[in-house]
């Protein structure tokens, strides 16, 4: 199994421009979460979807951050435009429902994108 | 709703000494707590899971509880190594994660 397949690992770009974050979760996974995370605010949970619905987006910090999953095997995170404070990494991570009532299992993490904007 | 608290950190402890983060949740109903790990410039990985009260998750020498009467999922280790210096995350099934406790182990 490849795991999550996250690209680029580093993105360093200029205030004021279009990011595009990419994920490829595991397959036959149904859950698929987008977190970032910095030094000064740790691991945050911006969106989350279930069979490619967004189920929760209140993580999201502002209009100018956009989630979409167009299919079940792949997941976008776009900032536009982009600003210095959005510089962290950002990981995206899938899991499997486990059959109960409280939904999924464990996750499972890409290994983050590195962004850098200046 | 439901949260996860986690031990500040970081910790600093030398080789071979005992282990221990202390992680307390609060959640409706009885979800599957978790701990994982990253290590520098990685992903978060699961260390180890307990689905239900009582039960112990082990993996790699750690180990946790689920405790309902004390709501606790403290991780513990009996001897570290270098090798265990790493970002330690304490986390509930209901997507919530604690802050992180960060463990250095010198030699």
């Amino acid at each position: 199994d490849a795991g999550v397949i996250q690209s680029p690992r580093h993105e360093v770009t200029e205030m004021g421009q279009e990011v595009t974050l990419r994920c490829k979760p595991i397959s036959g996974h149904d859950y698929l979460f987008w977190y970032r995370q910095t030094m000064m605010r740790g691991l945050e949970l911006l969106i989350y979807f279930n069979n490619n619905v967004p189920i929760d987006d209140s993580g999201m910090p502002e209009d100018r951050f956009s989630a979409k999953m167009p299919n079940a095997s792949f997941s976008t995170l776009k900032i536009q435009p982009s600003e210095p404070r959005d510089s962290a990494v950002y990981f995206c991570a899938s899991s499997r429902t486990s059959g109960g009532p409280l939904g999924h299992n464990e996750q499972f993490f890409g290994p983050g994108t590195r962004l850098t904007v200046l | 709703g439901d949260s996860v608290t986690q031990m500040e950190g970081p910790v600093t402890l030398s080789e071979e000494a005992f282990l221990t983060i202390n992680c307390t949740y609060t959640a409706t109903g009885y979800p599957s707590l978790f701990w994982y790990v990253q290590y520098p410039g990685e992903g978060l990985q699961l260390l180890l899971k307990a689905t239900k009260a009582d039960d112990k998750g082990s993996n790699k020498g750690f180990e946790a509880t689920y405790r309902k009467e004390t709501t606790s999922f403290h991780l513990e280790k009996g001897s570290v190594q270098v090798s265990d210096s790493a970002v330690y995350f304490c986390a509930s099934q209901k997507v919530t994660f604690g802050t992180g406790t960060k463990l250095q182990v010198i030699p």
